[in-house]
């Protein structure tokens, strides 16, 4: 596998569900990424994990809670959502250390029933 | 409050002509440029990029132009393809950040 890869592809969930979306990265960066997009919307960014350090949690609600073991990994656990979180969910990663380039993920098409 | 803009939703070119999205920001604290393009179901992929110290790059048929005065940026795709046919994305992003900020994207087709 190469690049970013993240599973599953679609999702879904009823909203006392939990699931959890899966993000891989084979570039050997430093950073990862979880964004959404809605429809019509521009890319939201989620959150930030700079070496598998949270650096960034841009307002998003608790019922969303990500997790990085390692720096190749990279978890969105998701619990008692509601229909308006249906979206793309994509993951990104970066390498860091002066280069900004943010590699995408196929993303995740969730629904929320 | 959108601080990177593409304000044509849309464009249509035929092959072998120039292809120019343009895209706008406000914020003069960005440090890097960069285009991703989108086909449908996929994630958006790395393009090409500018630093806020250059005017131009080019890569193969891509080349970006900043224009930092009036705070305006644009990628020419020559000679078009067919499989041009995408939705383009400008983002932008300062250093000491880590959130590109995407426009919402121009819908190219390129057509034979």
């Amino acid at each position: 596998e190469t690049g970013v890869t993240q599973t599953p592809r679609h999702l879904v969930m009823g909203m006392t569900n939990k699931k959890s979306l899966k993000c891989e990265q084979h570039l050997g960066h430093n950073a990862m990424y979880w964004y959404k997009q809605s429809a019509k919307k521009p890319l939201e960014l989620m959150f930030v994990y700079s070496l598998e350090e949270r650096v960034e949690n841009n307002s998003v609600p608790s019922r969303f809670s990500p997790e990085c073991p390692n720096s190749s990994h990279l978890f969105l656990h998701l619990h008692t959502l509601q229909p308006e979180d249906s979206a793309l969910y994509l993951c990104a990663s970066s390498p860091g250390q002066g280069r900004y380039e943010q590699y995408f993920g196929p993303g995740t098409r969730l629904t929320v029933t | 409050d959108q601080q990177v803009k593409q304000n044509s939703p849309s464009l249509s070119v035929q092959e072998g002509r120039i292809s120019i999205l343009n895209c706008d920001y406000t914020n003069s604290m960005f440090d890097y440029f960069l285009w991703y393009k989108k086909y449908p179901a996929e994630g958006p992929t790395f393009l090409i990029s500018i630093s806020s110290i250059k005017d131009k790059n080019e890569d193969g048929r891509f080349t970006v132009f900043l224009n930092k005065s009036a705070k305006h940026l644009s990628l020419h795709i020559v000679p078009s393809q067919p499989g041009d046919s995408a939705v383009y994305f400008c983002a932008a992003i300062s250093n000491s950040g880590y959130a590109l900020n995407f426009g919402k994207g121009t819908s190219l087709l390129v057509t034979p």
